[in-house]
């Protein structure tokens, strides 16, 4: 079965600070690995994904995410956070060939201070 | 070109009633994928359509069926309402069976009292 955990519930960070988002899944092939942003009220957006090829990804938003498979993690980063990036962010990983079957994790709320 | 929309916004229900939510998908795409997201939780899988067909079903009973039409829009039906029902409910369309990106909707919140 498979599975995504986002150990981290709430993170807040000063705006221009870095920030890393972590992410583990667990998955029994070569997993689809994705990261979505959720504003209040809205749908899922996709920031980025990966299936193979180079393991450090980069998406929309100034974002990027690095593929760890002996660690079995998909952690998204920004250099630099920005107040519009306060939102609820979830990992999902899913089989290659549907990604419309994905499994979520719990989301990371994402606080951003001035 | 349309994004996925859904309808409609809000919803309140009282348990044991029964209720249809409504997703167009985007133009192009003939999958359609259902997710339910509890409050503080990830969405999680309820099942996919695909050319009209259920291509895959979560961990969810059977009160909560589904269908697609020909021009590929989608409707989830759930029966007797259960409090636990109460949730924010999405679709995602995707391109062929095998879509490699799914593109979301804005959702449609149930609140069952």
């Amino acid at each position: 079965a498979q599975s995504v955990t986002q150990p981290d519930i709430h993170i807040t960070v000063s705006e221009g600070a870095s920030l890393e988002l972590r992410c583990n899944y667990s998955y029994g092939a070569t997993p689809y690995l994705f990261w979505y942003v959720q504003s209040p009220g809205q749908g899922l957006q996709l920031l980025l994904k990966y299936f193979s090829g180079d393991t450090l990804v980069q998406g929309i938003k100034g974002f990027e995410a690095e593929f760890k498979r002996s660690q079995s993690s998909f952690n998204l980063r920004k250099p630099s956070v920005h107040w519009s990036d306060a939102a609820e962010y979830f990992c999902a990983v899913g089989p290659p060939t549907n990604a419309g079957k994905s499994t979520f994790g719990d989301g990371t709320t994402l606080t951003v201070k001035p | 070109e349309t994004g996925v929309t859904q309808s409609p916004t809000h919803l309140i229900k009282t348990r044991g009633q029964q209720v249809t939510l409504r997703c167009s998908s985007q133009s192009g795409h003939n999958t359609v994928s259902w997710y339910q997201q509890a409050l503080g939780q990830g969405p999680q899988f309820i099942f996919q359509y695909y050319r009209e067909e259920e291509n895959g079903r979560g961990n969810f009973p059977p009160r909560f069926s589904g269908l697609q039409f020909p021009n590929y829009s989608s409707e989830l039906n759930v029966n007797a309402l259960e409090l636990d029902d109460s949730a924010l409910y999405l679709c995602a369309s995707s391109s062929g069976g095998n879509g490699n990106e799914q593109f979301f909707g804005p959702g449609t919140r149930l609140t069952v009292l």
